[in-house]
């Protein structure tokens, strides 16, 4: 079974605070994805990475930055904190074969609170 | 642009009623088609996808679902509900869109079964 793992389940930061959420995969896949979900609105793509030390700005990367030094963990670094970005954050991974478009195995989340 | 509707925000049922969940897709070429679910506080898991072949595919715990070229459809269905089957319900297509394969989420649909 593939399992994704999130460093939190739940935060809570201050406005301006350097975040990180950290991701944990263990399947050897080559691409992780960050997403935020917020209600009525359904999951939004904010980086993915197929492969280390590689990046690439999904819709919604503004405010946000990322870290692959290994393959197997993919950091996502709120820079400065704020309160429009309290939100749930789900990481996710996929093999290969199929980048992006291929099934995606997601951890349990971080839900992050910004006060 | 390629999109993903779920008509219905909130679904109510009684345990042991059928259910269908609507999807509908915004995309021109074959899509790869996938349904996910999260239980409260949890991450995604994947019920079933579609990638080609038999339009009609069946997935994890008694889900299935069918694709409609014709109508840009793929409904999800289950005969009979159980109480534990309470949980939001995304559908996604993998898509090439804005420069790179990701996937394209619905809105979301929460299943509320009552006893």
């Amino acid at each position: 079974d593939v399992k994704v793992t999130q460093s939190s389940r739940y935060l809570v930061k201050r406005t301006g605070e350097k975040v990180f959420l950290e991701c944990v995969q263990d399947m050897d896949h080559e691409n992780m994805f960050w997403y935020r979900q917020d209600p009525g609105l359904g999951l939004r793509l904010i980086y993915f990475s197929y492969d280390v030390k590689m990046k690439e700005k999904g819709d919604i990367p503004e405010g946000y930055s990322v870290s692959r030094e290994k393959k197997e963990r993919f950091s996502l670094i709120l820079e400065s904190a704020s309160t429009n970005q309290t939100s749930m954050y789900l990481c996710a991974s996929s093999p290969e074969s199929g980048g992006g478009t291929d099934t995606q195995y997601f951890g349990p989340g971080t839900r992050l609170t910004v006060l | 642009a390629q999109s993903v509707t779920q008509p219905d925000i909130h679904i109510t049922v009684s345990e042991g009623a059928s259910l269908e969940l609507r999807c509908n897709y915004s995309y021109g070429a074959t899509p790869y088609l996938f349904w996910y679910v999260q239980s409260p506080g949890q991450g995604l898991q994947l019920l079933l996808k579609y990638f080609s072949g038999d339009t009609l595919v069946q997935g994890i715990k008694g889900f299935e679902a069918e694709f409609k070229r014709s109508q840009s459809s793929f409904n999800l269905r289950k005969p009979s509900v159980h109480w534990s089957d309470a949980a939001e319900y995304f559908c996604a297509v993998g898509a090439f869109s804005g420069g790179y394969n990701k996937l394209i989420f619905g809105a979301g649909t929460r299943l509320a079964v009552h006893p």
